[in-house]
This record gives C-alpha cells, structure tokens and sequence, in this order.
C-alpha cells in the first residue's frame, strides 16, 4: 500500500519562503507530483519529481530523495495568491499510472 | 475548449437514488479516473479507466459502476445513495506513462440528503 504524510496547515508571510514537507512509503515507486488546488477548485499540476535532486521552476522547486522517501515543495517570494492546499502525490507502478495523494497542507499566506 | 469537463457541478439527491455525473475530455489522453475528495479533503482514487478497461477498483462499493462509452468519456453511477456518499468527485484524465501529470476537472459537489 501506500502511506503519505504531510503537516496539515502551514502560515507564512508575503514574500517570504516556505517549505512544504512530504514523507512517503509505496511500493513500486514511479515518481512524486506536487498539485496546488486552491478553495473549490479543481487540483493542478506544479511538478513531478523521479530523479534524485531538485527541480526548479519559477517561484516553486520540488526536492526528492528516493532512498529516504522525502520530498519538499519550496514557494519563494510568497503571494497572497499561493494561499491555497498543496497536495504530495505518488506514483505507484501497482497500479498504472495512478496517483496517491496525502492529505494536504493548507498555506495560509499572510500579509 | 475545456480540457476536462464535468457535469453537473452540484449534485443534491435523496438517500436511496441512483445518480449519474458525466465526464468528458478533449486532450486526447489515453486514461480517466475518478477520485473522491471528502470533508477532510483526502483525495481518493475510485477508478481508472485505459482503452475501456478498468484498471483499478479501490475498496469502492459495488455501487459505483464507472462507465466509458468511448476514449473521451467516464461516466460515474451511483445506486442507492448513502449519506456517506456526500462529497467532491473529482473526473482526471492523463496520457500513458508514470511521468505524465493529470488534468482534472472541476469536480462534483454531490449532497446526499
């Protein structure tokens, strides 16, 4: 099976930095994703991680290390608009292509 | 040119009645699914569907029956609905292979009275 943990709710400041937190357990491990899914909304895509290291892409990077189960979504210079739910998800090779998300930490970006 | 379209968007129905939520997409991909967010927003994947074959069936009730009368489209039914069921369906569609992201849609509310 799979089990992924992630802290429920996280503030910080505008323009400030945060790191997001994901630890994981899975068999047959094909890749991490990162989604933002803001009040409401459907969930989308931010970045997939299945190399060791870090992947930056504008304002956000994502960091895996497979051998310890650990990944993290960094948001620099925080805005208003990044308050919203980021949820860690898992690929697993047992079932195709599908995806286990954790439960979601909740960023509350104050001013 | 919605990516991922779902309808409807709210869903109120009594207990006991069976319910349907429709799915279509238009990115060509080769997979949909259907997850349940509940209260807690706990993303939980219900089915996967890939050239018409179901992939994975998770704990689901029997209850549910996905059906997908072609590539682009997922249908979701639901019989006898329970109190339990009330929550956001979410429909998500993805190309073949583990690197590709899902597109999802913009879910269902469904309020089970």
């Amino acid at each position: 099976g799979q089990n992924i943990d992630q802290p429920t709710e996280m503030t910080a400041t505008e323009g400030a930095i945060v790191q997001i937190n994901c630890t994981y357990q899975t068999s047959g491990f094909n890749g991490l994703f990162w989604y933002q899914q803001h009040a409401g909304e459907a969930p989308t895509f931010l970045s997939y991680n299945v190399l060791d290291g870090l992947e930056e892409k504008g304002r956000f990077s994502s960091f895996l290390s497979r051998s310890k189960g650990y990944s993290y979504l960094l948001l620099k210079e925080l805005q208003m608009k990044d308050s919203a739910s980021y949820l860690c998800a898992v690929s697993s090779q047992t079932g195709a292509n599908n995806l286990f998300f954790g439960t979601g930490t909740r960023l509350t970006v104050i001013p | 040119d919605t990516a991922v379209s779902q309808t409807p968007k709210y869903l109120v129905t009594q207990m006991g009645n069976d319910k349907s939520i429709k799915c279509e997409q238009n990115l060509g991909h080769d997979t949909m699914y259907w997850y349940k967010q509940d209260s807690k927003k706990f993303l939980k994947i219900m089915f996967s569907y890939n050239n018409k074959e179901l992939i994975i069936n998770e704990t689901v009730p029997n209850r549910f029956s996905p059906k997908s009368p072609d590539k682009a489209h997922l249908n979701l039914h639901i019989n006898s609905l329970e109190l339990g069921d009330s929550a956001v369906y979410f429909c998500a569609s993805s190309r073949q292979g583990p690197n590709y992201g899902y597109t999802f849609g913009s879910g269902t509310r469904l309020t089970v009275v």
